[in-house]
């Protein structure tokens, strides 16, 4: 089955620094790759998502990129703020089986 | 919408005795999720619906877990008995149209079995 790893496990930047996370899966018959951030003692929230037949995808400060080749793709913060500290989450489909989750990487902002 | 909705929000109980988490997905969603969180495994599926019926329940732990959707508005995770290993955040999560779309997750029941 899908195996999904993520790194770092936990992140610190300065404010208004760029942050990025990256994931590698296993399955090469994946084709949708989602990100969710989880604030503390909150519920996992879809941020931004990406497909396999698009290489890049950008929405404000936040971007994700795919490399299909490679099975990995990445979630880069741009300009981070405080309120971007949590627990971010990547995961991965194949469209016949549910998303497998990485184990998740701690941003921490500091401002 | 009021999204995914999970109760209870805690649960304490002793060991060995039977606990029930509760879950209504959105209207009209046709899959249905149920993923424990702790520290060490991260998200990890246990069971999930399509259209009321389970599809696949091989994360389920063991014997002592049991899952059901009788309707579409309705889902019950049924550990029976307890033990302090069971001791996690347990989500359910809803989507629309496949297993390759984002998920909704509810606010999770924290169950902290002693």
């Amino acid at each position: 089955g899908e195996n999904v790893e993520q790194h770092p496990s936990t992140l610190s930047v300065q404010e208004g620094d760029s942050a990025v996370i990256k994931c590698t899966y296993s399955d090469s018959a994946s084709n949708y790759f989602p990100w969710y951030k989880q604030e503390l003692g909150k519920r996992p929230q879809l941020i931004i998502d990406i497909r396999s037949n698009v290489g890049e995808k950008k929405d404000q400060r936040i971007a994700v990129t795919l490399n299909k080749t490679a099975k990995h793709f990445s979630l880069h913060i741009t300009e981070t703020q405080p309120e971007d500290s949590a627990v971010y989450f990547c995961a991965a489909s194949a469209g016949n089986t549910p998303l497998v989750f990485g184990k998740g990487t701690r941003l921490s902002v500091i401002a | 919408d009021a999204g995914v909705i999970q109760s209870p929000r805690h649960e304490v109980t002793e060991m060995g005795q039977e606990v029930t988490l509760r879950c209504k997905p959105i209207s009209g969603h046709d899959y249905l999720f149920w993923y424990r969180q702790t520290m060490m495994r991260g998200l990890e599926l246990l069971i999930y619906f399509n259209n009321n019926v389970p599809i696949d329940d091989s994360g389920m732990p063991e014997d002592r877990f049991s899952a059901k959707m009788p309707n579409a508005s309705f889902s019950t995770l049924k550990i029976q008995p307890s033990e302090p290993r069971d001791s996690a955040v347990y989500f359910c999560a809803s989507s629309l149209g496949g297993l390759a779309y984002g998920y909704t997750f509810g606010s999770g029941t924290r169950l902290t079995v002693v």
